[in-house]
């Protein structure tokens, strides 16, 4: 069973079009939610980490939440240089110093003029 | 500022050759270091993780090694490849507590003939 669920696979937007990505969890304890964004060929990108429920993080046009067992990705008023794949993944708490990270497939994004 | 390097960046293979993927962190000691297979489609997998040198442990039974000849360097290394092993092969860094992101690499563009 995969941890993290990511919806939808694919997303079309038009240039200015906000909308989210949602990253859902069922890791029994979280240490951490990730956001990455990739671009093709590329490795993930680190965007945001979030740690508890209500916790909010803000990047340009990106905004990151979290719930008790989902994160939303919220896109405002996207370009095209926004078009990527968007990674979630979570850490569970375990004591361990390995800070493995459980990914899902992603978003990919396309935004077009 | 820490940094990650990895080469090659794309690399082509016949059946049965060997294998040696390097990537390096600088700016950064004692890290944890990772490396991941992406495929299409299916997400990251993690192949191994080290949290120091000369300690590796592998997460997938296959037809690869890892090793960590010194703090900074990570090797993924195969004797004989196999046409199963085309992929993209990511290495990654993070510090060693927990609740931190891993920083990923451009990654290596394995094709095998």
């Amino acid at each position: 069973e995969d941890q993290v669920t990511q919806s939808p696979e694919a997303l079309r937007l038009q240039e200015g079009e906000s909308s989210s990505l949602n990253c859902s969890y069922t890791v029994s304890g979280l240490r951490g939610l990730f956001w990455y964004r990739q671009d093709p060929g590329k490795g993930p990108e680190f965007l945001f980490t979030l740690y508890s429920a209500g916790e909010e993080k803000e990047k340009e046009r990106l905004k990151a939440t979290l719930t008790k067992k989902e994160s939303f990705l919220h896109i405002t008023a996207p370009k095209p240089e926004d078009s990527a794949t968007y990674l979630c993944a979570v850490q569970e708490v375990g004591g361990s110093t390995l800070g493995r990270l459980y990914f899902g497939r992603g978003t990919q994004l396309t935004v077009w003029p | 500022s820490q940094t990650i390097h990895q080469w090659p960046a794309t690399l082509v293979q016949p059946v049965g050759s060997p294998l040696s993927l390097e990537c390096t962190v600088e700016g950064t000691s004692n890290p944890n270091l990772y490396w991941y297979r992406q495929a299409a489609g299916r997400g990251l997998q993690l192949l191994f993780y080290s949290v120091g040198i000369g300690q590796i442990s592998s997460e997938v039974p296959q037809n690869l090694s890892a090793s960590r000849p010194q703090d900074r360097q990570f090797i993924l290394s195969s004797k004989k490849l196999l046409l199963s092993d085309s992929g993209f092969y990511l290495c990654a860094w993070s510090v060693l507590n927990g609740g931190q992101p891993q920083h990923f690499g451009d990654g290596t563009r394995l094709s095998i003939l």
